[in-house]
């Protein structure tokens, strides 16, 4: 079975500030690695996700993750947040072979204080 | 595009009441998720459907919890009796595929208060 650590359950940073968000994960098998962006009252959506080729990985609204496989991370960060970056950010992965089945962490609370 | 639609966006019941929620996935999205994100906590699947049948429903409480997608796209998930527990938000999610690498889309979401 695959399971997600978010080392984090609150950040809080001041605008312009770069931000990194940490996660780990652990599985048996080869695994996908999602970051997913939830804003106040809307529901969740993809930020980027890691399949295969460099390790490190753009996404939209200026983050990137990269992914470590000796260390099993999957770390987002972001050089300069803006406040409408605050959000709830979750990890998850997803085995490479079967179904789809997104094991998410549980969540990384980010404030930006102007 | 239109995105997953969810209603009702809030309800609130008491213990051993019923409850309904209702999903309309992207048009065209063969498949279809639900999830329960409880407060503090990940989103976590109870059942994936693949146009009208099931492919995963391993972490649904069968006893009182049921789904379906009868013609293989809008879904329904009851509870029946609600329990103190049951209260979080369900979300419902579809994408085009239902392979391990394809993206998500969820709706916002109905969040449920058993009292």
């Amino acid at each position: 079975a695959q399971s997600v650590t978010q080392l984090d359950s609150q950040v809080p940073v001041f605008e312009e500030a770069p931000v990194e968000l940490r996660c780990n994960y652990s599985s048996s098998v080869s695994v996908y690695l999602f970051w997913y962006v939830q804003y106040p009252n809307q529901g969740l959506q993809l930020l980027l996700k890691y399949l295969s080729g460099s390790t490190l990985v753009k996404g939209i609204n200026g983050f990137e993750a990269e992914f470590n496989k000796s260390q099993t991370s999957f770390h987002l960060r972001k050089p300069s947040v803006h406040i409408s970056d605050t959000a709830e950010y979750f990890c998850a992965v997803s085995r490479v072979q079967g179904a789809q089945k997104l094991v998410f962490g549980q969540g990384t609370r980010l404030t930006i204080n102007p | 595009e239109a995105g997953v639609a969810q209603s009702p966006r809030y309800k609130i019941i008491e213990k051993r009441q019923s409850v309904a929620f209702w999903c309309n996935p992207i048009s065209g999205h063969a498949t279809l998720y639900w999830y329960q994100q409880i407060l503090g906590q990940g989103p976590k699947l109870l059942i994936q459907f693949q146009n009208n049948g099931v492919v995963d429903d391993s972490q649904l409480p069968k006893d009182r919890f049921s789904a379906e997608r009868l013609k293989g796209v809008d879904s329904t998930l009851k509870i029946q009796p609600a329990k103190l527990e049951d209260s979080a938000v369900y979300l419902c999610a579809s994408s085009s595929r239902p392979a391990s690498n394809e993206k998500l889309f969820f709706g916002s979401g109905t969040q449920l208060s058993v009292l």
